[in-house]
């Protein structure tokens, strides 16, 4: 089975702190992604990658960036964190073509105080 | 820009009855997601809809694609209490590998 890890379940941060999410996939998949779940806004794309060191932007890239240095990892950086980024972050993979939809991670908790 | 509508968003039902989710998306696609997710945890892939007219079950559930009406239906048999999750439908954006999801439906089922 595709194993999709995210290091952290929990994690709480103050404002203003650089924060590094991280997230390992261990089947060569080429595309990956970073969501935010949020109650009443489902799932919203904010970048993906499709190839070492390729990132695009998502719906909303703003107070985020990425980094993909290894094919097997996708890591999501808050550049400065603030409190309205609190939310569950979630990493996906898939191969391409995606006949097989997406793996999640198992999600990592932020809270910003 | 692709939309992706589940409703009904919250569902509340008896142990034993039967219900259908609905999921209807503004461009044409030939592709459909099904997830689940139980409170708390990640998404788990349920159902993959490649094609017009395909039609996945597993257990009480049964997913089908209707890609001219632009629509797939989940469909929940005799449900039991262990199906009590939030399930999400995702399209696939122009082609791509970019999944926009539903709001998710939210499924209890009672005793």
């Amino acid at each position: 089975d595709v194993k999709v890890t995210q290091s952290s379940r929990y994690l709480v941060k103050r404002t203003g702190e650089k924060v590094f999410l991280e997230c390992v996939q261990d089947m060569d998949h080429e595309n990956m992604f970073w969501y935010r779940q949020d109650p009443g806004l489902g799932l919203r794309l904010i970048y993906f990658s499709y190839d070492v060191k390729m990132k695009e932007k998502g719906d909303i890239p703003e107070g985020y960036s990425v980094s993909r240095e290894k094919k097997e990892r996708f890591s999501l950086i808050l550049e400065s964190a603030s409190t309205n980024q609190t939310s569950m972050y979630l990493c996906a993979s898939t191969m391409g073509p995606a006949n097989y939809g997406y793996t999640f991670g198992s999600g990592t908790r932020l809270t910003v105080v | 820009e692709l939309k992706v509508e589940q409703n009904p968003l919250f569902l509340s039902m008896q142990e034993g009855k039967n219900y259908t989710i609905y999921c209807n998306y503004s461009t044409t696609s030939d592709r459909l997601y099904w997830y689940r997710q139980d409170p708390g945890k990640s998404l788990e892939s349920l159902f993959v809809l490649l094609s017009n007219g395909a039609v996945k079950q597993e257990g009480r559930l049964m997913a089908s694609l209707d890609t001219k009406a632009r629509l797939s239906t989940l469909h929940i048999t005799a449900a039991v209490h262990d199906l009590s999750a939030t399930y999400f439908c995702a399209s696939p954006q122009g082609g791509s590998e970019k999944l926009v999801f539903g709001k998710g439906t939210k499924l209890t089922v009672n005793p």
